[in-house]
């Protein structure tokens, strides 16, 4: 049961340059997100996506767009890449509400390294 | 001000020491407290969470809530180096799925 993948782990970009992180969680969760963490910042939610076809921003959603592809993979995309979105970006998922089971925990990818020289 | 604040440390203790791990908040609406355990390049995984005031214990993990102060804290007994690790606190209201995150604290327990 591999939970949540993300793609790449590393990658070095320059100023200016697009790329997309992928995610994809086999739990059959319906509710994705993507957080990047910064030292001395903590987890801030970029955007997230309640269930397939739905996104909303977070708190830091300038310079992303996401695209919640099925139930499975939610992808977040730089457009133009710039040196304040060097970052660890982590993906997360959760699991549907009405089970016993307390449904408030995020169970997350191991991160995404980005740089941008 | 943020909603959560956690200090972020880094916090050293020697093996076996007692460990008191904090974060206050101000959002009265909170309902639901998690804390949750960073290995160093690696996700955030939940360690612990309580729902309202008390306290929760779970092996040399103990969660306490007060919610007359808007302060939690997570108690680590007989701490060992594998507990050597950041620690986020984590807080929601009912109904919502969107966690406030503290920064977090990075815990070293030395051998």
């Amino acid at each position: 049961n591999a939970g949540v993948t993300q793609t790449p782990k590393f990658q070095v970009l320059k100023t200016g340059q697009s790329m997309t992180l992928q995610c994809a969680q086999d739990m059959n969760h319906n509710s994705m997100y993507w957080y990047r963490q910064d030292p001395g910042m903590g987890l801030r939610l970029i955007y997230y996506s309640a269930s397939e076809g739905t996104t909303d921003k977070g708190e830091v959603p300038n310079g992303y767009n996401v695209s919640r592809l099925n139930k499975r993979e939610f992808s977040l995309r730089l457009e133009s890449a710039a040196p304040s979105q060097t970052s660890v970006y982590f993906c997360a998922s959760r699991r549907p509400s009405g089970t016993l089971t307390f449904d408030g925990e995020l169970f997350f990818g191991e991160g995404s390294r980005l740089t941008v020289l | 001000q943020k909603e959560v604040e956690q200090d972020p440390g880094p916090l050293s203790v020697p093996e076996g020491a007692i460990v008191s791990l904090n974060c206050t908040y101000s959002n009265s609406a909170f309902q639901y407290f998690m804390w949750y355990r960073q290995y160093s390049r690696k996700g955030p995984e939940l360690l612990m969470y309580t729902y309202s005031s008390g306290n929760k214990e779970d092996g040399r993990f103990t969660a306490q809530v007060d919610k007359s102060s808007k302060y939690i804290s997570l108690f680590i007994r007989d701490s060992q180096p594998s507990d050597s690790a950041t620690y986020l606190c984590a807080m929601k209201r009912g109904g919502s799925y969107i966690p406030t995150f503290g920064r977090g604290t990075s815990l070293i327990v030395h051998p």
